[in-house]
């Protein structure tokens, strides 16, 4: 069974501070995915990332894949208000079994305070 | 932009009553889910459809779930007897190729669903 840590759970941050939250995995995973979910809705689609080491940058967030394929970090440069949420990280499996599902980790839920 | 669209939002049922949780994918998406996320916990897979028939499935998705797309349209979550603990948010998602090829998942709103 494939398993994504996300660390923290819990992140509370003034305005304008930076913050990066984790995904961690002792499994292999083609790609990984970011989401953000608001309260009473689905997961949102932020990023793919799926070569070793690749770096993607979405305005203000910067999204990092692992070399090993086995973990990721989101980076917010500036945080503002309206970034509050939960982000979650999601892992697309390797071919094989189980290629149709995605895991999911908990998420860190992020509370930025004005 | 295209999305995924759920019905209804939210559906209040009694224990051991049948339930069916509708869902409109993406039209060029092929490959169509469910997931569902009990309160504070992860999102979870059940399910996996493409090419009419279940792709894969998980340890939660016993006899009591179904899945079924009856038109070219709709894609349709069916639970015979309501248990308690099937009290959940419920997403439907679609792709267009399957998760192992990198292809993003599309979610819906989901469907809060209140087993009493």
């Amino acid at each position: 069974t494939q398993l994504l840590e996300q660390s923290p759970q819990f992140l509370s941050i003034q305005e304008g501070e930076n913050l990066t939250v984790y995904c961690n995995s002792s499994s292999v995973f083609s790609s990984l995915q970011w989401y953000r979910q608001e309260p009473g809705e689905g997961p949102v689609l932020l990023v793919t990332v799926v070569t070793g080491g690749e770096v993607k940058k979405l305005k203000r967030l910067t999204f990092q894949f692992g070399d090993a394929r086995k973990d990721s970090s989101l980076h917010i440069t500036a945080a503002q208000t309206g970034d509050t949420g939960l982000y979650l990280c999601a892992g697309s499996p390797l071919s094989g079994a189980g290629s149709y599902q995605l895991t999911f980790g908990k998420g860190t839920k992020l509370s930025v305070i004005p | 932009e295209p999305e995924v669209t759920q019905t209804p939002s939210h559906q209040v049922t009694q224990m051991g009553q049948e339930v069916i949780l509708r869902c409109v994918p993406i039209s060029n998406h092929l490959y169509f889910y469910w997931y569902r996320q009990i309160l504070g916990q992860k999102v979870e897979f059940l399910v996996s459809f493409y090419n009419n028939e279940i792709s894969e499935k998980s340890e939660i998705f016993d006899d009591q779930f179904s899945v079924e797309r009856p038109d070219g349209s709709n894609f349709t979550l069916k639970i015979r007897s309501t248990k308690l603990e099937d009290s959940a948010m419920y997403f439907c998602a679609s792709s267009p190729r399957q998760p192992s090829y990198n292809s993003p998942l599309h979610f819906g709103n989901g469907t809060r669903l209140t087993v009493t």
